[in-house]
């Protein structure tokens, strides 16, 4: 059983498109995140959220908008798409100590 | 601002070397320190947690250890494998629930 899944894994899209990307967590978490690796691999936080409420908006373009139906869910949705969003999105949850991640998914915008 | 810096960015290894990879951090008032491990085109698995009052954490050849003081964290992987080839990142949080700050990583590769 995949504890976080995000989908799709791939995703290639012309620029100025918006695109949506899902993520379920089945560990029965509280807090859920999107995390950012750039082309040099560096992992930064975008959101965060807990119970479904924002907790965090790192300074993301609000063409970034997360939406948390319930608890086991944080989708992120993109407007009008760059080719500087092009990036491995990663889903992550926890419960008060340790993150668990999801597998990533490869945005390409071109 | 909690910055997390890990040395050396890429390491090579004959198999069988014992290694240590090394994480530092500004803000010695962490809550806890995670250890990740990233293959190429592949997401994070969670290596080791070590929460704020533990000094270390073992699981099989890895080892990890904490000195919150001097904001330090060291990997310890004994008797390397070609199979251990991944980048190691290092990750802290500043309270529960909170999301982690990462460091660059180091890139590891174990020479068969």
């Amino acid at each position: 059983d995949t504890a976080v899944s995000q989908t799709p894994k791939y995703l290639v899209t012309q620029m100025g498109n918006d695109k949506s990307i899902k993520c379920e967590q089945n560990l029965g978490h509280d807090t859920m995140y999107w995390y950012k690796q750039d082309s040099k691999k560096f992992l930064k936080i975008m959101f965060s959220y807990n119970n479904k409420e924002l907790i965090i908006n790192e300074t993301v373009p609000n063409r970034f908008s997360p939406k948390s139906p319930d608890k086991a869910h944080l989708n992120l949705h993109i407007n009008s798409l760059e080719l500087g969003d092009s990036a491995v999105y990663f889903c992550a949850s926890s419960l008060d100590t340790e993150a668990f991640f999801g597998q990533g998914t490869r945005l390409t915008v071109v | 601002k909690q910055e997390v810096t890990q040395i050396p960015a890429a390491l090579s290894v004959p198999e069988g070397e014992n290694l240590v990879l090394n994480c530092s951090f500004t803000d010695s008032a962490i809550y806890n320190l995670q250890w990740f491990r990233q293959d190429p085109g592949k997401g994070l698995t969670s290596l080791l947690l070590i929460q704020s009052s533990q000094r270390e954490q073992t699981s099989g050849r890895l080892n990890a250890s904490l000195d919150k003081s001097s904001g330090r964290s060291t990997l310890y992987i004994a008797a390397s494998q070609p199979g251990d080839s991944a980048t190691y990142l290092c990750a802290v949080s500043n309270s529960g629930n909170t999301p982690l700050v990462f460091g660059k990583g180091t890139r590891l590769s174990v020479i068969a």
